[in-house]
């Protein structure tokens, strides 16, 4: 069964305080990985997709990176517009076209 | 574009009563995803369609749930009886048809209608 775990569950950072947060994933064969952000009563934006481990993506002041077992959200210099809960989901070859597994997620406060 | 749109944003009944949620999708996609996120199980895909057509409902908890899409701009997501245990937020997706690389496409959420059960 495909599995995505996230950790921490909760992070809390001081601003200019840079971070990483985890996303541990099993599947059987990964056609892709993605990043949300989601703020409190919203939808989950999306971030990234990272397709193949040694792939880095970059957003301002968000990099995401991937292994075979899994990815990396590293925070530079966050702000407090950062806070939010990041999700990570995986869609795998054996789960059917189209269908995401997400994790958890990781709620993040950064305090000024 | 304005987006996915869904109502009631937030919907309140009794227990036994029927529910039904609205989506619509962003125009131009082919894919439509209706998901469901609580504290305890995060986020979970119940069903998505295809051009109109459900692929794969096997996410749909009980045969209190159903989902149609008569049309490429509009699905409707019904709970029929409401139970408590249904109290949860209730997210719609869509995305654009794969390129021919077979990568997948992203999935835009709308804002979720949040469902309290009494």
């Amino acid at each position: 069964e495909d599995q995505v775990t996230q950790s921490p569950e909760a992070l809390r950072l001081q601003e200019g305080e840079s971070s990483s947060l985890n996303c541990s994933y099993t599947v059987s064969g990964l056609r892709g990985l993605f990043w949300y952000r989601q703020d409190p009563g919203k939808g989950p934006e999306f971030l990234f997709t990272l397709y193949s481990a040694g792939e880095e993506k970059e957003k301002e002041r968000l990099k995401a990176t991937l292994t075979k077992k899994e990815s990396f959200l590293h925070i530079t210099a966050p702000k407090p517009e950062d806070s939010a809960t990041y999700l990570c989901a995986v869609q795998a070859e054996a789960t059917g076209f189209q269908k995401l597994v997400f994790g958890t997620g990781t709620r993040l406060l950064v305090s000024p | 574009d304005a987006g996915v749109i869904q109502s009631p944003r937030h919907e309140v009944t009794e227990m036994g009563q029927e529910v039904t949620l609205r989506c619509k999708p962003i125009s131009g996609h082919d894919y439509l995803f209706w998901y469901r996120q609580t504290m305890m199980r995060g986020l979970e895909l119940l069903i998505y369609f295809n051009n109109n057509v459900p692929i794969d409902d096997s996410g749909m908890p009980e045969d209190r749930f159903s989902a149609k899409m008569p049309n490429a701009s509009f699905s409707t997501l019904k709970i029929q009886p409401s139970e408590p245990r249904d109290s949860a937020v209730y997210f719609c997706a869509s995305s654009p048809l794969s390129p021919p690389s077979g990568r997948v496409d992203t999935q835009y959420f709308g804002p979720g209608t949040r469902l309290t059960v009494l």
